[in-house]
């Protein structure tokens, strides 16, 4: 069965760094574009960006820009996202989530999620 | 950045009525709209995409309709189980820049 088990909860001080992992089983890694996602606490879900396992490219939301990391390790079929530049803003869970399968078209949409790492963020 | 909006932010129902959630894109997305159900400590669920096709394993009391700007998801027969916060997301574009509505939690009346 598909399996995304990510890395345990983090506390980190304003202006650090926070990597998070994701490794996936019961699928093949490379075949599905990887997202990340976040919810703060009691608010909504918030996409950051994907990357594509195969190819290792990459798109980040406009929000994220300069300051997301996302990268993989076939290998070991793990996900990464590094986010810099900490602020108490960025306190929430993060989850990374699999693309559907899709072949052509457009269906950027998902069905399998990780448990969520909830990072928290002060001094 | 496409910007969604969802309406009601919460809908009191009672078990056995039907439930209509709005979703409403700040420019058209055509059909690529997806919707997800979350309970409280879960990660969400896929229930629709295509705007109104429900995914696999997925009760036909939800359905879906709408195109370009204006979505509903409808629940037909409210069942304990369905109440829970549902969200929007639309996927119009290449390169992807997703965004999600803020959400309608749907309670118990």
């Amino acid at each position: 069965q598909v399996q995304l088990v990510q890395s345990g909860a983090e506390v980190k001080k304003p202006g650090a760094s926070v990597k998070v992992s994701c490794t996936a089983s019961g699928y093949t890694f490379t075949g599905y574009y990887m997202h990340w996602v976040r919810q703060a606490p009691g608010q909504g879900l918030e996409w950051m960006g994907w990357i594509n396992p195969n190819s290792g490219g990459t798109n980040y939301a406009q929000k994220f820009q300069g300051r997301v990391t996302m990268t993989r390790d076939t290998s070991i079929s793990t996900a990464y996202m590094e986010l810099s530049r900490l602020t108490s803003d960025d306190t929430a869970v993060y989850s990374c989530v699999r693309n559907v399968y899709c072949t052509n078209g457009l269906c950027y949409y998902f069905d399998y999620w990780g448990q969520g790492t909830l990072v928290t963020v002060s001094s | 950045e496409i910007v969604m909006t969802q309406s009601p932010a919460t809908l009191s129902v009672s078990p056995g009525e039907r439930a209509t959630l709005s979703c409403r894109a700040s420019q058209s997305i055509s059909s690529n709209l997806a919707w997800y159900q979350q309970k409280p400590g879960q990660a969400p669920r896929l229930l629709i995409y295509g705007a109104s096709t429900r995914a696999t394993g997925i009760s036909a009391r939800f359905s879906g309709s709408g195109s370009a700007t204006e979505f509903t998801l409808t629940i037909s027969s409210l069942q304990s189980e369905d109440f829970a916060v549902y969200y929007c997301q639309q996927y119009n574009n290449w390169p992807p820049a997703l965004t999600f509505g803020g959400g309608t939690k749907v309670e118990i009346k």
